[in-house]
């Protein structure tokens, strides 16, 4: 069974850096592209940016674009998301997806990671 | 960017019965949307692609249709356990692939 596995919740202060992991199956990780959904408190799910990682090809949204940065570590099956500076409005949940067909950007997410929470308060 | 409009915001629907949801994109997505359910402190799960192909493991309660604008979520024999956020993605064009706002189904 294929899971992408987060790391655990972070609190954190407006201005302080942070890097969010998600770890893949090894036998499917480099061959479909992983994504960022953000969902803020009770709201809907936004679509931030994608990686592939058998060569670090990686697109964002323009909403996100230069507000974060989505890296990957191809030999450990993980990939990033990081901020340099967060602001109390980066306060949210945060899911890596997995596209469901191999290749294809254009595609539903089949596979979810639990999540991690990033609250963001002085 | 393609708007997505789910309705109604929220469904209130009697145990056994049907509930219909609604998504609506501004302009033509063929087929490419897919529907997830959204349980309280979970992950969303990919309930529908291809606007009606049923992902794995998913029950043939749920049911997909529609192309170009307009789609249907239609949920058969509701059981306690779809109570849920539901919600609607575009992936025909990019960036960004777009969400609706959701439709939180309530059991009566």
């Amino acid at each position: 069974e294929v899971q992408l596995v987060q790391s655990g919740a972070e609190v954190k202060k407006p201005g302080e850096s942070l890097k969010i992991s998600c770890q893949g199956s090894r036998n499917s990780f480099t061959t479909h592209w992983i994504g960022w959904v953000r969902q803020m408190p009770g709201k809907g799910l936004e679509w931030m940016g994608i990686i592939y990682p058998d060569d670090s090809d990686t697109k964002y949204s323009p909403s996100f674009e230069g507000h974060v940065t989505i890296s990957v570590d191809k030999s450990s099956t993980t990939a990033y998301l990081q901020w340099s500076s967060l602001k109390a409005s980066d306060t949210a949940m945060y899911y890596c997806v997995r596209h469901f067909q191999k290749l294809v950007i254009n595609d539903a997410f089949d596979v979810w990671g639990q999540g991690t929470m990033v609250i963001v308060s002085s | 960017e393609i708007v997505m409009t789910q309705s109604p915001a929220t469904l209130s629907v009697s145990p056994g019965e049907r509930a219909t949801l609604s998504c609506r994109a501004s302009q033509s997505v063929s087929s490419s949307l897919a529907w997830y359910q959204q349980k309280p402190g979970q992950a969303p799960r990919l309930l529908i692609y291809g606007a009606s192909g049923r992902a794995t493991g998913i029950p043939d309660r749920f049911s997909g249709s529609g192309s170009g604008t307009d789609f249907t979520l239609i949920i058969n024999r509701l059981e306690p356990e779809d109570s849920a956020v539901y919600y609607c993605q575009q992936y025909n064009h990019w960036p960004p692939l777009t969400f609706g706002g959701g439709t939180k189904v309530e059991i009566k």
